[in-house]
């Protein structure tokens, strides 16, 4: 069975751009979490999709958000992009989400300039 | 707001040694997940916890739900086990955990000399 797959694997942006990322689960598995991993904070909860719908959020501002597709793929979007959303982007994916066990995906390491 | 403390924060050791991490978290929970996390970023999950003991080869995790306290145990260590450890909490709603998701710990750096 294919693991979490992220794209990109690595991406530079300059401040007040937007940036996309994406994240296909394993199969079979309808829930979809993203994390943000940085030196400084560790890693932090950003949100959670479970069937199309966000069932969770974390404490990021407004400039954050996602959205599942039918497939249980799903985007996060990052706009107006500042300095400090320099990190390690995860998603991990579950066949329920809630407090079951998560599966990781590489991540996208995004760079901001 | 759920704070999740691990210690130590770096750890090294000689090949062979038994390791212990530790991890204590301030709000009730459903789940303890123990995470490992190579150089390069990937994550893998090792434990998921709610009650007791579970072992997997030379790793061993506990928790005491009363004590809100959870270890990770490491035995015959290895330079392959050289990694970042990390304690993440699924909070427990009803038990005033909030609605979060997944708190992680800072992590153990945890480096095994040959």
């Amino acid at each position: 069975k294919a693991g979490v797959t992220q794209t990109p694997r690595y991406l530079i942006k300059t401040r007040g751009q937007q940036v996309t990322l994406s994240c296909s689960p394993i199969s079979g598995h309808r829930s979809v979490s993203w994390y943000q991993q940085t030196p400084g904070q560790g890693l932090q909860f950003l949100f959670e999709y479970f069937s199309e719908t966000q069932r969770n959020k974390g404490n990021f501002p407004g400039r954050f958000s996602g959205r599942q597709f039918s497939n249980s793929r799903s985007e996060m979007n990052v706009s107006t992009l500042e300095l400090g959303d320099s990190a390690l982007y995860l998603c991990a994916s579950s066949r329920s989400g809630g407090e079951e066990t998560q599966y990781f995906g590489p991540g996208t390491r995004l760079l901001v300039l | 707001k759920n704070e999740v403390e691990q210690s130590p924060q770096n750890l090294t050791a000689q090949e062979g040694e038994f390791i212990t991490i530790n991890c204590s978290y301030s709000v009730g929970i459903s789940a303890l997940h123990w995470l490992q996390q190579h150089p390069g970023g990937g994550i893998v999950s090792l434990f998921m916890l709610s009650s007791g003991k579970k072992k997997h080869g030379r790793l061993i995790a506990t928790i005491n739900i009363q004590e809100k306290h959870s270890s990770l145990h490491i035995t015959a260590s290895h330079p392959r086990d050289s990694a970042v450890y990390i304690c993440a909490v699924f909070p427990n709603l009803y038990s005033g955990g909030g609605a979060d998701g997944l708190t992680f710990g800072k992590g153990t750096h945890l480096i095994i000399q040959p």
